[in-house]
């Protein structure tokens, strides 16, 4: 079982919903979460951390559960520019990636 | 520079052949992380240096794959013998903090194709 794990999509979603993302982890020791954004042919960059309490920036919430081990991506009000492939990143000991989520916003 | 910088940002080689990808970090970031990702992939982590040392090299996948660091701050990855399934665009990243504490900045990467 990979270490990190998230559903692929794509997510085909209209401007405007509201569309979630959930990744899990199999390391229960792992203590720092992040979710990345990484558009076509770019390299990731950093979207937010996630926090025990979750947390909200913008249009955007991440929350953690540490005892189901998932960690969310709650996107409102969805843009087309939101189009874009979302990785989520964990682990214990070395930053571990999922193989991260398409999101195509269409009008 | 401000950010990650690696080059080449794209090399075209014969099966066989070596290649050196090279990788500058940020100023003053302690750490410094290369992986690997195939199209349509995750990101598959190769090796991890702390300073100029490789605390963890286990993602490396054959012993055709090497890396060092030096002064605490470039990196080169090295690919002895090419081969296709080498093909892959190699990021490099850099934190300023130890071990999965602190966002990770990438680079634009190096695009890698073994013909």
């Amino acid at each position: 079982r990979k270490e990190v794990e998230q559903d692929p999509g794509p997510f085909n979603v209209p401007e405007g919903a509201t569309v979630a993302f959930n990744c899990t982890y199999s390391n229960s020791a792992s203590q720092s979460f992040f979710w990345y954004r990484q558009d076509c042919r770019k390299e990731p960059k950093l979207l937010m951390s996630v926090y025990s309490s979750g947390n909200e920036d913008g249009r955007f919430t991440a929350q953690l559960n540490r005892a189901s081990q998932y960690i969310s991506l709650l996107i409102r009000d969805s843009k087309l520019s939101d189009s874009a492939t979302y990785l989520c990143e964990g682990g214990s000991y070395i930053p571990t990636f999922g193989r991260g989520t398409s999101l195509i916003v269409h009008p | 520079g401000a950010g990650v910088s690696q080059s080449p940002s794209n090399k075209v080689t014969e099966k066989g052949k070596d290649v050196e990808l090279r990788c500058d970090p940020i100023s003053g970031h302690t750490a410094l992380y290369w992986y690997r990702q195939s199209l349509g992939q995750g990101l598959e982590f190769l090796i991890y240096f702390q300073g100029n040392s490789a605390p963890d090299k286990s993602g490396l996948p054959s012993d055709r794959f090497s890396a060092e660091r030096t002064g605490g701050s470039v990196s080169t990855l090295t690919i002895q013998r090419t081969q296709q399934e080498d093909s892959a665009v190699y990021l490099c990243a850099s934190s300023s903090l130890p071990v999965n504490t602190g966002e990770l900045f990438f680079g634009e990467g190096s695009r890698l194709t073994v013909l």
